[in-house]
């Protein structure tokens, strides 16, 4: 079975501080995501990589950077959190075409900005 | 025109009934189609996955496309508490270089026991 685990399931942060949510994959992917999800909006793409050290802006990248430095790991940083930042974050995983871009979820991580 | 369109629900029904959830899409490029279901306060689990037009089943779970009217449906027979969830549907473009995936915004579906 895929894999995608994400490392802290509920966080509270202040504004302003730095946050990093952390995203490990098992099965080799090349394809990762992360998205945030919010009542009545649906599931948003923050930022996704398709190999390491590449990244490309999703639909929502303002207030949010991502790191790739090995395959498997995927990191959300919010430089400065702020209170519209409090969501559900998700991270995914996929082969990409190769398997119909079905792409595989993580848990999800629960960030409280106050 | 929202690229996939789903109704949000919610969606009540008695256990044993049929659950009949759709979306539709503007897209004519999509081939790829799924579905998704997520527990409450967790992440989405693949639940079907379609490729371009027809009907796949798998148990009590039913995936239809068509392509023609740019509709896919999924269909749960004898629907039971477990059921309940939201259903996300989700479609892709063929091709290297089309990772993103189009989501509906899911649809939140309880079953009474």
């Amino acid at each position: 079975d895929v894999k995608v685990t994400q490392s802290s399931r509920y966080l509270v942060k202040r504004t302003g501080e730095k946050v990093f949510l952390e995203c490990v994959q098992d099965m080799d992917h090349e394809n990762m995501f992360w998205y945030r999800q919010d009542p009545g909006l649906g599931l948003r793409l923050i930022y996704f990589s398709y190999d390491v050290k590449m990244k490309e802006k999703g639909d929502i990248p303002e207030g949010y950077s991502v790191s790739r430095e090995k395959k498997e790991r995927f990191s959300l940083i919010l430089e400065s959190a702020s209170t519209n930042q409090t969501s559900m974050y998700l991270c995914a995983s996929s082969f990409g075409f190769r398997s119909g871009n079905t792409i595989y979820f993580g848990e999800g991580s629960w960030l409280t900005v106050v | 025109q929202k690229e996939v369109e789903q109704d949000p629900g919610p969606l009540s029904v008695p256990e044993g009934a049929i659950v009949s959830l759709n979306c539709t899409y503007s897209n004519s490029a999509f081939q790829y189609f799924m579905w998704y279901r997520q527990y409450s306060r967790k992440g989405p689990e693949l639940l079907m996955y379609t490729y371009s037009s027809g009907n796949k089943e798998d148990g009590r779970f039913t995936a239809q496309v068509d392509k023609s009217s740019k509709y896919i449906s999924l269909f749960i027979r004898d629907s039971q508490p477990s059921d309940s969830a939201t259903y996300l549907c989700a479609m892709s473009e063929p091709g290297d270089g089309n990772n993103r995936l189009a989501f509906g915004k899911g649809n939140q579906v309880v079953v009474i026991p």
